[in-house]
């Protein structure tokens, strides 16, 4: 049973760029959250996710970030225009339903320049 | 955002027992006390979660007190690879279900 698998793991983009990440949960989750983790520092809930829903985005900055989790395929965390601020590593964790414990993927260190 | 308190860092020897404290004086009756820890950069590690009752599994117990106001997590004999930082949470999955990690706890091992 494959864990949650995030890709890719290592991303550059250049400034005014588009960043797509992709976070494929674990078979049968249908739970996704987002995290971003800043050089040294913690984990900052972004977004919580169900199937086709946005639960939760109350911490998910108000412009240039958006996220999706179809009915069919990976969830998709997407920052728009990067700027050097964006440059982090991302999380995803899944879990099966809303009182089971969440796994978490390797992330994707995304960095801008 | 986090609604637990944890102390910053603690040191332990090797192959003691790693007693990790967490303060949740908010915590409502719906919500579970979650532990996870962070090794370096990867991601994150589910350890064990509990709601009243003390649990056990293969890595860590997990020890609630009875008014529920704080937890403890024991790693019983601790080896250099238990470094990490380890977070506790609290977590409603009956409104909103999000996750909410604060700083957590910097554990050292040390031979």
């Amino acid at each position: 049973n494959a864990g949650v698998m995030q890709n890719p793991r290592h991303l550059v983009r250049r400034r005014g760029q588009e960043a797509r990440l992709r976070c494929s949960p674990m078979k049968g989750h249908s739970h996704v959250y987002w995290y971003r983790q800043l050089p040294e520092e913690g984990l900052k809930f972004m977004v919580y996710l169900q199937k086709e829903n946005i639960i939760d985005e109350s911490g998910m900055p108000k412009e240039r970030f958006s996220a999706e989790f179809p009915k069919e395929g990976p969830s998709i965390l997407r920052i728009q225009q990067v700027v050097r601020g964006d440059s982090a590593a991302y999380f995803c964790a899944s879990s099966q339903s809303m009182n089971t414990e969440a796994f978490f993927g390797q992330g994707t260190r995304l960095t801008v320049v | 955002d986090a609604k637990t308190t944890q102390p910053p860092s603690m040191d332990c020897a090797e192959g003691r027992a790693a007693n990790l404290p967490c303060n949740h004086s908010t915590i409502s009756g719906n919500e579970y006390v979650y532990w996870y820890r962070q090794i370096h950069s990867q991601g994150p590690q589910y350890i064990i979660h509990g709601l009243k009752n003390n649990e056990t599994n293969e890595m860590a117990s997990l020890i609630i007190t009875e008014d529920r106001k704080s937890s403890t997590l024991i790693l019983p004999h601790a080896t250099l690879r238990d470094t990490a930082v380890y977070y506790c949470i609290v977590r409603d999955p009956y409104n909103n279900n999000d996750m909410r990690f604060g700083a957590g706890t910097r554990l050292t091992v040390k031979p």
